[in-house]
């Protein structure tokens, strides 16, 4: 199983510019969620789906969209980039997190900066 | 609301010293699931330890060894005779509720092992 992959690892954009984070798991998990990185405060919550077709919003979703069209692909949306969202992005994935049944299985991060 | 507080920001110390790292957690449902997730160097986040609500029992893994007291509100994890590859960032996490589906993570301690 390659698990949870994320692409790409690094990405620069300038301000006003789209792009779309990739994350794919292949373990049939259920739940998906997407995290961003940022130095001194832990990682937070940006959208999550708890199934085909169920998304739902986190703790920071502004300037975000995510879509779940199948079970193993979560991309991350952002429609016009700001420097704010300069930030480590994290895709993860669990069989169930619902209760706190699951672990969370994490990709490998997409470093984005925004110019 | 739910809230996930790791007061060291960073620890040093020196191979073979024995060091804990804290965690306090704040909610109001009475039941709880608690993590710990550490992320080396190399940036990825690795599951090391769940512990639900209503099991107060500490548990031990080679060198790590945890303590759950509910009437603190901690959870904090000790690192046992360190060494330099146990240098990494820790990120204590919770989710609360039956159903709740947002896991919250602390900010995150960073712990320099120095040879």
């Amino acid at each position: 199983n390659a698990g949870v992959t994320q692409t790409p690892k690094f990405q620069v954009l300038k301000t006003g510019q789209s792009m779309t984070l990739q994350c794919a798991q292949d373990m049939n998990h259920e739940y998906m969620s997407w995290y961003r990185q940022d130095p001194g405060m832990g990682l937070r919550l940006i959208h999550y789906s708890v199934g085909a077709g169920i998304t739902d919003q986190g703790e920071v979703p502004n300037g975000y969209n995510v879509s779940r069209s199948t079970t193993e692909d979560f991309p991350l949306r952002l429609l016009s980039a700001a420097p704010s969202q300069t930030s480590v992005y994290f895709c993860a994935s669990s069989r169930n997190l619902a209760g706190g049944r699951g672990e969370q299985f994490f990709g490998p991060g997409t470093r984005l900066t925004v110019l | 609301a739910q809230k996930v507080t790791q007061a060291q920001t960073e620890i040093s110390v020196v191979e073979k010293e024995d060091v804990t790292l804290d965690c306090v957690y704040e909610t109001r449902d009475t039941t709880y699931y608690l993590f710990w997730y550490k992320q080396p160097p190399s940036g990825e986040l690795v599951f090391l330890i769940r512990r639900n609500s209503f099991d107060e029992q500490n548990e031990i893994s080679g060198r790590y060894s945890w303590n759950f007291q509910k009437s603190t509100s901690s959870f904090n994890f000790t690192i046992t005779a360190s060494q330099v590859v146990d240098s990494a960032v820790y990120f204590c996490a919770l989710i609360s509720g039956g159903s709740a589906r947002q896991l919250t993570f602390g900010s995150g301690t960073q712990l320099t092992v120095l040879p």
